[in-house]
């Protein structure tokens, strides 16, 4: 089975402070995602990559980088944290077969 | 811009009843359309999905209708059981995107004993 590990289940942080979330896949996909999910929103593509070192913007990149340095990693950086990206942040790897697998997600709390 | 609709946003049904969560979309180039279910504390899992040349797939109490020409599809859960009670989220996928999924805002099924 694929497995998509996000390295917290709940973060709590404070505003202003550098964020990491972390997200290994263990298929060997090229493609991994980084989304939030709100409410009412559904998912929402913040940032994507098709291959080391290559990242796309999604929908809502304002206040998010990312970094893919090895193929099963992508981290997910917010640089000053803001209480309006308190959500859950789910990360996503994907092939063509096999489609998306999702990681449990962590819930990112900035007070 | 939200490129896929999905309502309603909460759906209460009895066991034994049929759950109908409808999507609509916009853009034309989608060619993928996957339904995922998610539990608490869990990431959204495929639960089936669909390509535009097929107006109907079925896959054991779960069946996906399609109407290619309304730009529209819907998830039909027979028999509800309270564990299909989960978020449920449609999405699609077009070849110019890339493997990027473009989901609606998601439904909360809620089926009663």
């Amino acid at each position: 089975d694929v497995k998509v590990t996000q390295s917290s289940r709940y973060l709590v942080k404070r505003t202003g402070e550098k964020v990491f979330l972390e997200c290994v896949q263990d298929m060997d996909h090229e493609n991994m995602f980084w989304y939030r999910q709100d409410p009412g929103l559904g998912l929402r593509l913040i940032y994507f990559s098709y291959d080391v070192k290559m990242k796309e913007k999604g929908d809502i990149p304002e206040g998010y980088s990312v970094s893919r340095e090895k193929k099963e990693r992508f981290s997910l950086i917010l640089e000053s944290a803001s209480t309006n990206q308190t959500s859950m942040y789910l990360c996503a790897s994907s092939s063509e077969i096999y489609g998306y697998t999702f990681g449990s997600g962590t819930r990112l709390t900035v007070v | 811009q939200q490129q896929v609709k999905q309502s309603p946003q909460s759906l209460i049904v009895q066991k034994g009843g049929i759950s109908i969560i409808n999507c609509a979309y916009e853009n034309t180039a989608f060619d993928y359309f996957p339904w995922y279910q998610q539990f608490p504390g869990k990431g959204p899992a495929l639960l089936i999905a669909i390509r535009p040349d097929v107006s109907e797939k079925k896959e054991g109490r779960f069946t996906i209708s399609f109407n290619k020409s309304a730009k529209q599809f819907s998830l039909h859960i027979m028999d509800s059981q309270p564990g299909d009670s989960a978020t449920y989220f449609c999405a699609a996928k077009g070849a110019k995107g890339g493997s990027r999924l473009t989901f609606g805002e998601g439904t909360q099924l809620t089926v009663n004993p």
